[in-house]
């Protein structure tokens, strides 16, 4: 069962232009739904989280909007630049429960 | 701080071969958790430890798949015998739970894994 649906699963963007992912969640109990960013080679690095109680969190050219009804939510990439380029998962977690990540969007940024 | 660390980078083996692969945690971090990426399924969580205690392990695909974590500083995740279809990146990632705040995850590098 797959409780956090992301898409799409791969995005181009020109740079300068505005990227957006979206993730959907089953669970009302999530409290916790972060953003992690992966470059190639690497691991996930945690990029910018939001809880329920605000419906938009805004970090440099990142934002995530949180739709509570909807149990949707998205990252907005502000001005992509070619540096953005990798691949961004969403999740969501409830307490100190496991944190449930959605399948990830591979973006690339077109200089 | 290193940051959570994993060995080997990459391992190549045959089919039919045991697999370790090793993680050491953050210092001070109290859980601890294996995920499995591969572009069909994404992030899979494997099994994550609280505490040394195994707490939910309902990812591990099959009996093949064991984990263990001895002590606070060291976990392991075997795969005996391998299989061409477990070739994948295994992360290691880890926590501090239990108080206030959420729990952001620090990810190790990842073992590449390929059975041949």
């Amino acid at each position: 069962q797959q409780q956090v649906k992301q898409s799409p699963q791969s995005l181009i963007v020109q740079k300068g232009g505005i990227s957006i992912i979206n993730c959907a969640y089953e669970n009302t109990a999530f409290d916790y739904f972060p953003w992690y960013q992966q470059f190639p080679g690497k691991g996930p690095a945690l990029l910018i989280a939001i809880r329920p109680d605000v419906s938009e969190k805004k970090e440099g050219r990142f934002t995530i909007s949180f739709n509570k009804s909807a149990k949707q939510f998205s990252l907005h990439i502000m001005d992509s630049q070619p540096g953005d380029s990798a691949t961004y998962f969403c999740a969501a977690s409830k307490g100190d429960d496991k944190i449930i990540f959605g399948k990830g969007t591979r973006l690339h940024i077109l200089p | 701080d290193a940051g959570v660390i994993q060995s080997p980078r990459h391992e190549v083996t045959e089919m039919g071969q045991e697999v370790t692969l090793r993680c050491k945690p953050i210092s001070g971090h109290n859980s601890l958790f294996w995920y499995r990426q591969t572009m069909m399924r994404g992030l899979e969580l494997l099994i994550y430890f609280n505490n040394n205690v195994p707490i939910d392990d309902s990812g591990m695909p099959e009996d093949r798949f064991s984990a263990k974590m001895p002590n606070a500083s060291f976990s392991t995740l075997k795969i005996q015998p391998s299989e061409p279809r477990d070739s994948a990146v295994y992360f290691c990632a880890s926590t501090k739970t239990g108080g206030a705040g959420a729990n952001v995850l620090t990810f190790g590098a990842g073992s590449r894994l390929t059975v041949l």
